[in-house]
């Protein structure tokens, strides 16, 4: 299974928005609503800020929103703040064979 | 508190077997899927494994397929992956993760701090 294909570095001034995308195929991000994003900071664990394409769970800032178009997703943090500056992985179903697969990660920068 | 520890990371041979497992506490584990996610050093994350609430249904990354097996005791709150032939591929932080239900690989809501698997000679 290859890995979604995510940009390895995006950047944003504080107060701008930034949009990291992540595509696939058609057998994974096109094919299911089932596309996650995650927040890693250096040496912590990841963090789920946007599943099923565009839920956030409690307590993740609506700074943060997530949608799809055909077999592309894409995050977008509105607002940013020096605290967003991190690693984010998207991840999507990819059918039961062998469902789950991770993108190679973006780094954010905060400028 | 919602809580997943990791154990039984270490270093092993290549060829060698480890068995990892993951203490949860705080939910109702046997109503979620479980799964092993990993991280290379300065990599990034690498599904591996997912079970059912139940345990009767599993999944694995076709890089594992055959040698990794993961198991649950819903009555310990346990999620274990047992690894065998191991390759310095597999070196990595091995991470358990819970579902956000009971789907496999929907979205992971809460992730333990992981074990450190390192296989050398």
């Amino acid at each position: 299974q290859s890995a979604l294909t995510q940009p390895p570095s995006a950047s944003g001034s504080p107060g701008q928005s930034v949009t990291i995308s992540c595509t696939g195929t058609s057998s994974d991000v096109g094919g299911y609503n089932y596309v996650s994003w995650y927040q890693q900071h250096p040496g912590k664990a990841p963090k789920l800020m946007i599943y099923e394409v565009s839920k956030r769970p409690s307590g993740v800032p609506d700074r943060f929103s997530g949608s799809k178009s055909g077999n592309t997703a894409s995050l977008t943090v509105s607002g940013l703040q020096a605290e967003d500056e991190a690693d984010y992985y998207c991840s999507s179903y990819a059918g039961r064979n062998n469902p789950g697969v991770f993108g190679g990660g973006t780094k954010l920068t905060v400028l | 508190e919602v809580q997943l520890l990791e154990s039984g990371g270490g270093l092993v041979q290549p060829g060698g077997s480890l068995r990892l497992s993951c203490a949860a506490s705080g939910f109702t584990f046997s109503n979620y899927a479980m799964n092993w996610v990993r991280q290379a050093p300065g990599k990034g994350l690498d599904w591996v494994a997912c079970i059912s609430g139940s345990g009767g249904a599993t999944h694995y990354a076709a890089s594992v397929k055959g040698r990794f097996t993961i198991s649950r005791d819903n009555s310990k709150n346990t999620l274990s992956l047992q690894m065998n032939s191991l390759t310095g591929e597999d070196t990595a932080v091995y991470s358990c993760a819970k579902d956000v239900g009971d789907n496999a690989f929907n979205a992971f809501d809460i992730w333990g701090q992981g074990t450190m698997v390192t296989v050398s000679s």
